[in-house]
């Protein structure tokens, strides 16, 4: 199946910084979403993206198809984004698979 | 418009046993997606539904299986449990097939 990639795994961040996640994956993908996981383990969607840019607030996502990666970009992080964010895509054989996740931690 | 919900929140088998797993899609979707989160293998595709017609599965062993309703209810179920299915086990819906999915916040199953 599609391998996916994400990295950093883990990222302490101080308030107010922006950061930028990473997404790649090995083969064309049918759809992408961006989710993030909160320390009560709700998994919020933040993007479905399979290709292009959107913005959402201090977040927003970049997800260039044919080089096989998505970028996610958390600005003026806030210590309510901490949590664990999950890049996931839908194979060719429609089956999703999740990556990793990067463990993200803000602190005041 | 109410979410996706999942019942029950939390859950305590022993091995050996059967476990049904529900879940409510939000009103008006039409799909209805299975996954299984742990911290070895984090997270993994089950199964799909599609107004009521299985559309993919993931590899897990046939202990696992599922179905849904005519109004996109969906259960599975886990026959002859292992240690190993100690999990959060998360439904998703989504509107149609290969659309944005929304999470129910989970069953927590322990086998002991």
């Amino acid at each position: 199946g599609i391998q996916v990639e994400q990295s950093p795994p883990d990222l302490i961040l101080q308030e107010g910084a922006n950061s930028t996640l990473r997404c790649n994956f090995s083969d064309s993908v049918n759809n992408l979403q961006w989710f993030h996981q909160n320390p009560w383990g709700q998994l919020i969607n933040l993007f479905y993206i399979p290709s292009g840019t959107k913005q959402n607030g201090r977040l927003s996502a970049t997800t260039v198809a044919t080089e096989r990666y998505s970028l996610l970009y958390i600005s003026s992080s806030q210590t309510t984004d901490s949590g664990v964010y999950f890049c996931a895509v839908r194979g060719r054989d429609y089956k999703l698979s999740f990556g990793a996740g990067t463990t993200v931690t803000v602190r005041a | 418009k109410a979410g996706v919900t999942q019942t029950p929140r939390y859950l305590i088998k022993t091995r050996g046993q059967q476990v049904t797993l529900s879940c409510s899609p939000i009103s008006g979707h039409r799909s209805v997606s299975w996954y299984q989160q742990t911290p070895g293998q984090g997270l993994q595709f089950l199964f799909e539904y599609f107004s009521e017609t299985q559309r993919n599965k993931g590899n897990f062993p046939g202990r696992f299986s599922g179905r849904q309703f005519s109004n996109s209810r969906s259960e599975m179920n886990v026959s002859t449990l292992e240690l190993g299915d100690s999990a959060l086990y998360l439904c998703a819906s989504s509107q149609g097939f290969n659309e944005k999915l929304f999470f129910g916040s989970g069953t927590q199953l322990s086998v002991l």
